[in-house]
């Protein structure tokens, strides 16, 4: 089967740097893909890791390691607009297996 | 503006009725899919569609159907058979099947009464 963990949530002040993690179990693995979703809308897509390494786009950098099954989201110089739900996704077999989701409470 | 489009938002229906959600896109995007959420869990996959007149189930297609009959529009039934279908309905689409990339339309929020 294919599973996903990460932690249900995060809480972070302004400013701050954020680590959220994800390990996860599939067959057919082609890479690792993170989205943002605020309450009541629709998720956007961030980042994805194909390779081994980090990724950053702007505030937002996403790692993978195959070798342990694990990546993780690093958000830096928190904005209170992070506050939302984040999810990783594993890429493979034409589609996407989410996993639960981490909610980011950012506070002042 | 190109882009992913469903609708209703908001759509109620009695017990035991079928119900059809619209998704249509306009970024000639081969792959699209059908999601559910549920209130403060992940997104599970319905169903999705890699190519015109083509569909595969996902995890929970149980009480659902779909068809593709053209690129841009990839509509999601809702049927009687579903026992618990009262959820946030979300609609994606991809250029293609290997493209790690996802684009997500707005969600209709499905309420059974």
């Amino acid at each position: 089967g294919q599973s996903l963990e990460q932690p249900s949530e995060v809480t972070a002040v302004e400013g701050a740097i954020v680590q959220i993690n994800c390990t996860y179990q599939t067959s057919g693995f082609y890479g690792l893909s993170w989205y943002q979703q605020h309450d009541g809308g629709a998720p956007t897509f961030l980042s994805y890791n194909g390779l081994d390494g980090l990724e950053e786009t702007g505030r937002f950098s996403s790692f993978l390691s195959r070798s342990d099954s694990y990546g993780y989201l690093l958000l830096q110089e928190l904005q209170m607009k992070d506050s939302a739900s984040y999810f990783c996704a594993v890429v493979g077999g034409g589609k996407l297996i989410f996993g639960q989701g981490t909610e980011l409470s950012v506070k002042p | 503006d190109g882009g992913i489009t469903q609708s209703p938002k908001y759509l109620f229906r009695k017990e035991g009725q079928n119900v059809t959600l619209s998704c249509e896109q306009n970024l000639n995007h081969d792959a699209m899919y059908w999601y559910r959420q549920d209130p403060g869990q992940g997104l599970r996959l319905i169903y999705y569609s890699q190519i015109v007149n083509d569909f595969q189930k996902g995890d929970i297609a149980e009480g659902y159907s779909v068809s593709r009959e053209k690129k841009e529009s990839f509509p999601l039934t809702v049927t009687s058979a579903q026992k618990n279908p009262t959820a946030f309905y979300l609609c994606a689409s991809s250029l293609d099947q290997s493209t790690d990339t996802q684009y997500f339309g707005p969600g209709t929020r499905l309420t059974v009464l």
